[in-house]
């Protein structure tokens, strides 16, 4: 089975400017995550998507952080205008979730994207 | 408030020694769930068990063993005859109703041949 797919996996830019990252989950995980996680801590929820609609996005610093799953598979998390605070690894992760509010699907992660902004 | 706390950063060790990772956790719900990640250098997150606050069973799967105490709130991971590929970062995770996934800050571990 094919695990959560990320790219690119390496991007380096420089502030106040914009990267996308995308991710393509593990077949048939209708819950979709993305994760940050600067160097030296534990990763922490950016938004949570369960099928195209967003479950918890109350992390994501929307003036410049914003995602979309359109189709309900796939989905792009884009930065614009990106800071240097921005530098972490940006980690998309799915799981299955046969309702809303239920906490203990487990969730499998991509490998990451890392972000550096110069 | 949910809280998840790994005390210990950084943990180095000699090949075929024993090391245990501390996991204590912090949460007013009865229904959680645990789980413990790696994160070797290459940055992806894998997955290594899940217990739920119902089961205190011990687990034991190979050379990893994790001995969940609600007593003292805690989900210890014990590696035994550690080998250099242990050498990752080992994440202690909780779920509950209310919150998502809270992540420790990790334990680095260091086996060295």
């Amino acid at each position: 089975e094919a695990g959560v797919a990320q790219s690119p996996r390496y991007k380096i830019i420089e502030k106040r400017q914009s990267v996308a990252f995308w991710c393509n989950p593990i077949s048939g995980h209708a819950t979709l995550y993305w994760y940050q996680q600067i160097l030296g801590q534990g990763p922490k929820l950016l938004i949570q998507f369960q099928n195209n609609g967003v479950v918890d996005d109350s992390q994501l610093p929307k003036d410049r952080f914003s995602a979309e799953r359109l189709k309900g598979v796939d989905s792009t998390l884009k930065i614009q205008p990106a800071k240097l605070e921005d530098s972490a690894v940006y980690l998309c992760a799915s799981s299955y979730l046969l309702r809303q509010n239920v906490s203990g699907n487990t969730i499998y992660f991509g490998e990451g994207s890392w972000l550096t902004v110069v | 408030a949910q809280k998840v706390t790994q005390a210990q950063t950084e943990i180095s060790v000699v090949e075929k020694e024993d090391v245990t990772l501390d996991c204590v956790y912090e949460t007013r719900d009865t229904t959680y769930y645990l789980f413990w990640y790696k994160q070797p250098p290459s940055g992806e997150l894998v997955f290594l068990i899940r217990r739920n606050s119902f089961d205190e069973q011990n687990e034991i799967s190979g050379r990893y063993s994790w001995n969940f105490q609600k007593s003292t709130s805690s989900f210890n991971f014990t590696i035994t005859a550690s080998q250099v590929v242990d050498s990752a970062v080992y994440f202690c995770a909780l779920s509950t109703r209310t919150y998502k996934y809270i992540f420790g800050t990790g334990t680095r571990l260091k086996v060295l041949a």
